[in-house]
């Protein structure tokens, strides 16, 4: 399993928007795909789009498209999730997590973090 | 609305077994790939129970399997204990390429009696 550490719990207002970052060891982000995933209250998990290897091989729901984007600065160990326009429907726990590529499982995650948008 | 379908919630006495169901369709479970189940307690991240049929991560206990057939897919528990009171998910992939192709299940809340 790899250890991904996310970053702390934002507020932001509707209309803006939020940037949630993903750390990991350095080799992760060499090897492993890098998937976000939503967690709003009352509803199940919804994936919002992965990111692969050295940036390549983007892809997002069609849910999220055209607001999100996921970039990964391997300098710095560091996967980011980045979402505009935002509305209350976005508060919602937000999630990376791993897989090896391909139709393989998660199977490591980051320990979540609370997005809460509210005027 | 989730692209697979889970109870809301399933409950049991300790010692017994349950069953948690996933039901989706033949773009997603019917294609053949495995479907995968994932356990969460309140307030920490999901983590990955069961992987196709009966292919658990180390430190997972052998009381739970995962079985497939057709479109549906099951998540079984025997010998039910406090400690398994959780959320439970599935996840599929998705051909379908008007949907994501990461789905999931909208979660069984699994209690304890």
């Amino acid at each position: 399993q790899v250890q991904l550490v996310q970053s702390g719990a934002e507020v932001k207002r509707p209309g803006a928007s939020v940037r949630v970052s993903c750390r990991a060891s350095a080799h992760t982000f060499t090897v492993k795909y890098i998937h976000w995933v939503r967690h709003a209250p009352g509803h199940g998990l919804e994936w919002m789009g992965r990111i692969g290897p050295y940036n390549v091989g983007t892809l997002y729901s069609p849910t999220f498209q055209g607001r999100l984007t996921l970039t990964t600065d391997t300098s710095s160990s560091t996967s980011y999730m980045n979402l505009t326009l935002l509305t209350a429907a976005d508060t919602a726990i937000f999630y990376c997590a791993t897989n090896v590529g391909g139709r393989r499982p998660f199977d490591s995650w980051g320990q979540g973090t609370l997005v809460t948008v509210s005027s | 609305q989730s692209v697979l379908t889970q109870p809301p919630s399933v409950s049991g006495a300790p010692g017994q077994t349950i069953t948690i169901s996933c039901t989706g369709s033949s773009s997603n479970i019917g294609a053949g790939y495995d479907v995968y189940w994932y356990q969460q307690f309140p307030g920490t991240a999901p983590r990955l129970l069961v992987a196709g049929n009966n292919n658990r991560p180390s430190g997972v206990p052998d009381r739970f399997s995962g079985s497939e057939s057709g479109t549906s897919a099951s998540l079984v528990i025997t010998g039910l204990q406090a400690e398994d009171e959780a959320d439970y998910y599935c996840q599929a992939y998705e051909f379908d390429t008007s949907l994501s192709p990461v789905v999931f299940g909208g979660g069984t809340k699994l209690t304890v009696l």
